[in-house]
């Protein structure tokens, strides 16, 4: 039982370099998000998705871009990193079910430095 | 912006002791109340969706209540053991918006043996 797989799980960078972070899940879920954890900040919505083939911004997406070609991987790409994307970053998918009651399921997280 | 509001921020208990913190969000929009456990180092894990006002949800040692109303959940840990230590998040499922969580900062509890 996979769930949800985030790779890689650490990377360094260096400003201005670019990268993609991959989440693949395997539950059949239709919304995957990208989160990133920072101290003091809790978990931080960055992009979201409904479906293949859509997106949507969340609460800080500016910098990042996101891509859902296939219903069980979500990108997350950063065009121009900087030192302020260093962070955690944390995928989770859930299901319809019943409404909008599924939880969310999330990966193990990546952590990314900028220097 | 919507604030879900979790306090307090940090807990220091002995092991043992029973503990609760408070999760509050505005009671206008509520779909649902996820809570979630998260240790260091791992992934946060879901713990308990609660959707009724009045709503009980109990596991193992933890349980949780729910007032829509005024815009509020508890966790309760029944005697706390080290491995209980982790951060506990709540968030609000507007049910507007898809499936999007608005999270709280969490309550990190510690248990000392």
């Amino acid at each position: 039982n996979a769930g949800v797989t985030q790779t890689p799980k650490f990377r360094v960078l260096k400003t201005g370099q670019s990268m993609t972070l991959l989440c693949a899940q395997d539950m059949n879920h239709e919304y995957m998000y990208w989160y990133r954890q920072d101290p003091g900040m809790g978990l931080r919505l960055i992009h979201y998705s409904v479906g293949e083939g859509t997106t949507a911004k969340g609460e800080v997406p500016d910098g990042y871009n996101v891509s859902r070609l296939k219903k069980q991987n979500f990108l997350l790409g950063l065009e121009s990193a900087a030192p302020s994307q260093t962070s955690v970053y944390f995928c989770a998918s859930s299901g319809i079910g019943t409404g909008v009651y599924q939880p969310q399921h999330f990966g193990d997280g990546t952590r990314l430095s900028i220097l | 912006i919507l604030n879900v509001e979790q306090s307090p921020q940090s807990l220091h208990v002995q092991e043992g002791d029973s503990t609760n913190f408070t999760c509050s969000f505005p009671s206008s929009n509520f779909y649902a109340l996820h809570w979630y456990r998260w240790e260091t180092a791992k992934s946060p894990e879901a713990l308990f969706v609660m959707t009724l006002n009045g709503d009980e949800k109990k596991k193992g040692r933890i349980s949780a209540t729910l007032n829509t109303k005024e815009g509020y959940s508890y966790l309760y840990i029944k005697g706390s053991q080290p491995e209980d230590s982790a951060t506990y998040l709540c968030a609000l499922d507007r049910g507007s918006t898809l499936g999007r969580l608005y999270f709280g900062r969490g309550t990190q509890l510690t248990v000392w043996p």
